[in-house]
């Protein structure tokens, strides 16, 4: 069974930059998630994408965007990109209703 | 509402020392309380997680007491190891949220030799 996968691992951006996140689920599971984490804090929920559509979203604003692919993998994409973007972004898949989310690895982000 | 308040913020212990981390929150609509363990420059790995219908759940070293009516949750980690150094996170969802999980701030878990 393959684990949640990230990449790429690490990303240098400047500011008003565009970035693009990419991750793959976990084999079997249908439903990704995706989460900002600042240092030192707890993950933040950015959005779900069930079926290739969103479903639930946090308190992000709409540059924040995604995709869910035919495979169930999923990008995220930030756009107009600003200095407290500086994350490790997280993305979690798992079985439409199952409670279990399994984390990747992470994306760490800095925008200087 | 669907904050989750964490602490401690940080907590050093012994080798062999039980560490307790102690969770609260107020949506009573939570229906599901995982604990997730994270060590640096990793994503969260899930521990262990427990149901509202249940007191307490134990798998391995780790057990989770679950007080309903106080709406509080604590994580507490027996015959702790140098190992168990990492950063703990206690969570709530609800299914209805599309699996949407409110972490903790987090608790910073030294355990010395």
């Amino acid at each position: 069974e393959t684990g949640v996968t990230q990449s790429p691992t690490h990303l240098i951006k400047t500011r008003g930059q565009q970035v693009t996140l990419r991750c793959s689920s976990q084999s079997g599971h249908n439903t990704v998630s995706w989460y900002q984490q600042a240092l030192g804090q707890g993950p933040q929920f950015i959005f779900q994408y069930y079926r290739e559509e969103e479903n639930g979203r946090g308190n992000f604003p709409p540059r924040f965007s995604g995709l869910q692919f035919p495979n169930y993998s999923s990008e995220l994409n930030v756009n107009a990109l600003e200095l407290d973007d500086s994350a490790l972004y997280l993305c979690a898949s798992t079985s439409r209703g199952k409670d279990t989310q399994y984390f990747g690895p992470g994306t760490r982000l800095t925008v200087l | 509402q669907q904050q989750v308040k964490q602490s401690p913020q940080s907590l050093i212990v012994q080798k062999g020392g039980i560490p307790i981390i102690n969770c609260a929150y107020e949506n009573t609509a939570f229906d599901y309380f995982p604990w997730y363990q994270q060590f640096p420059g990793k994503g969260p790995a899930l521990l262990i997680a427990i149901r509202p219908d249940v007191s307490e759940k134990k798998e391995g070293r780790f057990t989770i007491s679950f007080n309903k009516s106080a709406k509080q949750f604590s994580l507490h980690i027996m015959d702790s190891q140098p190992g168990d150094s990492a950063t703990y996170f206690c969570a709530a969802s609800w299914y209805s949220s599309a699996s949407k999980i409110i972490f903790g701030s987090g608790t910073r878990l030294s355990i010395r030799p």
